[in-house]
């Protein structure tokens, strides 16, 4: 069983459409989840950070971390084109002070006008 | 949060060569990372580096890779001989300047070996 498993999609989603995004974990100890966002062949963008359960909200983005059921969740509100990328889960357990971050495959997302 | 930059944007090198690739400028940061992405896989973590020392590495990073920070800004990542399986996109991270668990990537370098 991978660590982190995300559907790669595409996700095809006209504007202004609610997108959901998901990724499931099998390792109970990770405490700390992100979303990023990556155009192609660019760097990882951070849009969400959270830590253990519960929800978090930021413009049109909301993220969601369910531990119990090893489940997040990126909500994306009034999608527009500008949002078609890559978006990457990712989580990790911090030890010492230092963590290494374990990323889902990546779902790719195009909104269209 | 201020940018991690990373140079070069794409290197170029044969099978069996040397590569240095950089994370600049660094400062008051504590925590750093190395990450490749393979094209079409995902972000594969490969180092992470604190005070000055590994603190943790991947199966991935074998003694073909190292990494130092030479000067106390730059971080670089060397790979001594190039395998055609190297070839990805190389992104350096760093932690928050407060220790916290949020990583914030370099646009990356994209190392192709032939």
């Amino acid at each position: 069983q991978k660590e982190v498993e995300q559907d790669p999609g595409p996700l095809s989603v006209p504007e202004g459409a609610i997108v959901s995004l998901n990724c499931t974990y099998s390792n109970s100890a990770f405490q700390y989840f992100m979303w990023y966002r990556q155009y192609s062949r660019k760097g990882p963008e951070l849009l969400m950070y959270t830590y253990s359960s519960g929800n978090k909200e930021d413009g049109r983005f909301t993220a969601q971390v369910d531990k119990s059921s090893k489940y997040i969740s990126l909500f994306i509100r009034d999608s527009q084109p500008s949002d078609s990328a890559t978006y990457l889960c990712a989580m990790s357990v911090v030890s010492g002070g230092y963590n290494k971050l374990i990323f889902g495959a990546g779902t790719r997302l195009a909104v269209h006008p | 949060e201020p940018e991690v930059t990373q140079t070069p944007s794409h290197q170029v090198t044969q099978m069996g060569q040397e590569v240095i690739l950089r994370c600049v400028p660094i400062s008051n940061h504590l925590y750093f990372y190395w990450y490749r992405q393979i094209l079409g896989q995902k972000v594969e973590f490969l180092v992470s580096f604190y005070n000055n020392e590994i603190s943790e590495k991947s199966e991935i990073f074998d003694d073909q890779f190292s990494v130092e920070r030479p000067d106390g800004s730059n971080f670089t990542l060397k790979i001594r001989s190039t395998k055609l399986e190297d070839s990805a996109m190389y992104f350096c991270a760093k932690a928050s300047a407060q220790g916290g668990s949020e990583q914030f990537f370099g646009p990356g370098t994209r190392l192709t070996v032939l």
